[in-house]
């Protein structure tokens, strides 16, 4: 079945340094893929996704790219902010059968940014 | 736009007794959906609709039950809680299956 495998954690960074958080992933055929993060005490929200293959998927600085041939989804941003510290998660949704869409998440990476 | 909404955000059970959770998505979105979320386990999804009036079964749906009779409401309910239903509990709306989904702040259960 789908599976999604992230990078353990957690991950401590100072302010301003680069931030990768690997995400590789295994699904029939080529399913969109998410990033999405989670504050403290809130809820899920989509950080960006792409659509196919090749696709660049940015938002707030982050940015990550499909990789077909890699199987890979790294997240990415080139300085880091207190205001980032959350948990991520990389996700896909089931492209067929009977699972109607339902999101394969991974196990979520928490990250810590200090001033 | 409110996006999706969860009412209650907190709530104490104490065993056996039963609750019902209420979702509510403005964004007329077709499918919609109930995870739980607890240490370690990352997300799991319970129940899902792919539409009102229909409901289907997911990874972890033993305790629970759920109706869709307006497209925009998805609600969740717990029978009979029991301690191992403590947990965070998430509601998320999709336009079609296979397309992101949004998620409401959700609720966090303890069942003593």
């Amino acid at each position: 079945g789908d599976s999604v495998t992230q990078m353990e954690g957690p991950v401590t960074l100072s302010e301003e340094a680069f931030l990768t958080i690997n995400c590789t992933y295994t699904a029939t055929g080529y399913p969109s893929l998410f990033w999405y993060v989670q504050y403290p005490g809130e809820g899920l929200q989509l950080l960006l996704k792409a659509t196919k293959a090749d696709d660049k998927g940015s938002n707030k600085g982050f940015e990550a790219t499909y990789r077909k041939e890699t199987t890979s989804f790294h997240l990415e941003k080139g300085s880091v902010q207190v205001s980032d510290s959350a948990v991520y998660f990389c996700a896909l949704p089931n492209a067929g059968g009977t699972s109607y869409g339902k999101l394969t998440f991974g196990q979520g990476t928490i990250l810590t940014v200090h001033p | 736009n409110a996006g999706v909404t969860q009412t209650p955000k907190f709530r104490v059970l104490k065993t056996g007794q039963s609750m019902t959770l209420l979702c509510a998505q403005d964004m007329n979105h077709e499918y919609m959906y109930w995870y739980r979320q607890d240490p370690g386990m990352g997300l799991r999804l319970i129940h899902y609709s792919v539409g009102e009036g229909t409901t289907a079964k997911g990874e972890v749906p033993d305790g629970y039950n759920v109706s869709r009779l307006k497209k925009q409401n998805f609600l969740l309910g717990l029978e009979s809680a029991a301690p191992s239903q403590t947990s965070v509990y998430f509601c998320a709306s999709s336009r079609q299956a296979a397309y992101e989904q949004y998620f409401g702040p959700g609720t966090r259960l303890t069942v003593t």
